[in-house]
């Protein structure tokens, strides 16, 4: 059974930094491209970055590109999710997917529960 | 970015009904098109890949059409787990982009 599990949410303060992780099962990590999505509080569904399946590319939405880091470790079957310089509009539930890709199809077959992340002083 | 604009924003539906959600793309998107359900308590699942392609475990009830900017969830029988949150997303251009949701309530 394939889980995707979050955590490393909580509150933090304007500027400041937070990592979050997603520990990843009952699959083969290393073969499927990843990706975090975000959810503002009664907002809807917002993506946010995505990660080859070996780490190599990454992509960003504009708002969030030079300040989040997305990152993998295949070993350890985690995706990663490095916030910095955070900002009140960055608060959301942030959801760990799996991308399934293959041409024509690309959508985020998987989700996990999510983890809240509150930016506020 | 391709702005998806859903109608309609909610929907009262009773069981049984069949009900169709709409998903406007601001350009066209090839059918590059999805559809996901997120339940009350956050839980999310695709639903209709690629416009019209049922996800596995996906009920027969669901189906998607629609071609070039304009696209369509159908549930031709709403049974009680239905009622719940839609969101259409397309994948023909960076940044992948959904629509705002469409809130499917119990009359």
């Amino acid at each position: 059974e394939v889980q995707l599990v979050e955590s490393g949410g909580g509150l933090v303060q304007p500027g400041r930094s937070m990592k979050l992780s997603c520990a990843a099962s009952g699959f083969t990590f290393s073969s499927f491209p990843m990706a975090w999505v975000r959810q503002a509080p009664t907002k809807g569904l917002e993506w946010v970055a995505t990660i080859s399946t070996s780490g190599g590319s990454t992509y960003y939405r504009d708002s969030v590109k030079g300040r989040f880091t997305i990152s993998r470790d295949n070993a350890k079957s985690t995706l990663y999710l490095q916030m910095n310089s955070l900002r009140s509009e960055d608060t959301a539930t942030y959801y760990c997917t799996r991308e399934r890709s293959t041409t024509p199809y690309w959508y985020f077959d998987f989700w996990g529960p999510g983890t809240m992340v509150t930016v506020s002083s | 970015d391709i702005q998806m604009t859903q109608t309609p924003s909610s929907m009262p539906a009773s069981l049984g009904e069949r009900v169709t959600i709409s998903c406007r793309a601001s350009q066209g998107i090839s059918n590059y098109l999805n559809w996901y359900q997120q339940k009350p308590d956050g839980t999310i699942k695709p639903l209709i890949y690629y416009t019209s392609n049922l996800q596995s475990g996906v009920p027969s009830r669901f189906s998607g059409s629609g071609s070039g900017t304009d696209y369509s969830l159908t549930i031709s029988s709403l049974e009680p787990e239905d009622f719940a949150m839609y969101y259409c997303q397309q994948y023909d251009s960076s940044p992948l982009t959904f629509g705002s949701g469409t809130k499917l309530e119990i009359k």
